[in-house]
């Protein structure tokens, strides 16, 4: 299954409110995880099941979708948000990411 | 919360084999888990590589499917990534991790490892 991210870049100011798309290549119902890795990091998981947020993960961030379309918004930026964002299909295995998206400040 | 310590060469030469291990603390490797591989070269994207449940089922990645093998050690509690015949193209940050699982939310990578950076280089 193919995971197509976009943008690829995005350059947003503290306080704008982002959105970043995946898509999948086929239906992959609910099976999307969302994730922030920072230079030098390892991946930390967001969101589960497409709209699911992490305990302790801000409620800035939310995700939608189901299928093959799906969204991950971050209502109002703050400093620590600009990473790089990836997403993950768990429907079947592999269980490929999507390109990614680098979140930079304007 | 489980921890996740990978470990292994830094530098391997073109052909050679890429050998690491993944110890696990805080939890067993027995547990009802699937351990997974997770690679980045650098500057780009993340790759899974392959899995491995603790009765010694795995899935890899078609694309590395005939160079990789995944293994389990229960008496040290780890995890082991072979890779061979490597070239540059194999050069990477190596991560483990652990999905934890619910019938709702499917698989979903909580657990990480911090990485280890592998050079493919004479």
């Amino acid at each position: 299954i193919q995971m197509t991210q976009s943008p690829s870049s995005l350059s947003a100011s503290v306080g704008d409110r982002v959105t970043i798309t995946c898509r999948a290549s086929q239906s992959i119902s609910n099976y999307l995880n969302w994730y922030q890795q920072k230079p030098g990091k390892a991946p930390k998981l967001l969101i589960s099941a497409a709209s699911s947020l992490q305990s302790g993960v801000p409620s800035r961030f939310s995700g939608s979708g189901s299928g093959t379309d799906f969204t991950l918004t971050i209502s109002s930026l703050q400093p620590e948000d600009f990473a790089t964002y990836y997403c993950q299909q768990s429907h079947s295995t592999p269980y490929t990411f999507g390109q990614g998206t680098k979140l930079e400040i304007k | 919360q489980v921890q996740l310590q990978e470990s292994g060469p830094g530098l391997v030469k073109p052909s050679g084999t890429l050998s690491l291990t993944c110890a696990v603390s805080g939890g067993s490797i027995s547990s009802s888990n699937w351990w997974t591989w997770v690679r980045q070269p650098p500057g780009k994207g993340l790759e899974w590589i392959g899995e491995i449940y603790h009765s010694g089922s795995t899935n890899y990645n078609p694309s590395l499917k005939s160079r990789v093998t995944i293994s389990v050690d229960k008496s040290k509690n780890q995890v082991s990534l072979k890779l061979t015949s490597v070239t540059a193209a194999d050069t990477a940050v190596y991560y483990c991790t652990r999905p934890s699982y619910s019938s709702s939310m499917g698989y979903y990578f909580d657990s990480w490892g911090q990485g280890t950076l592998v050079t493919v280089s004479s």
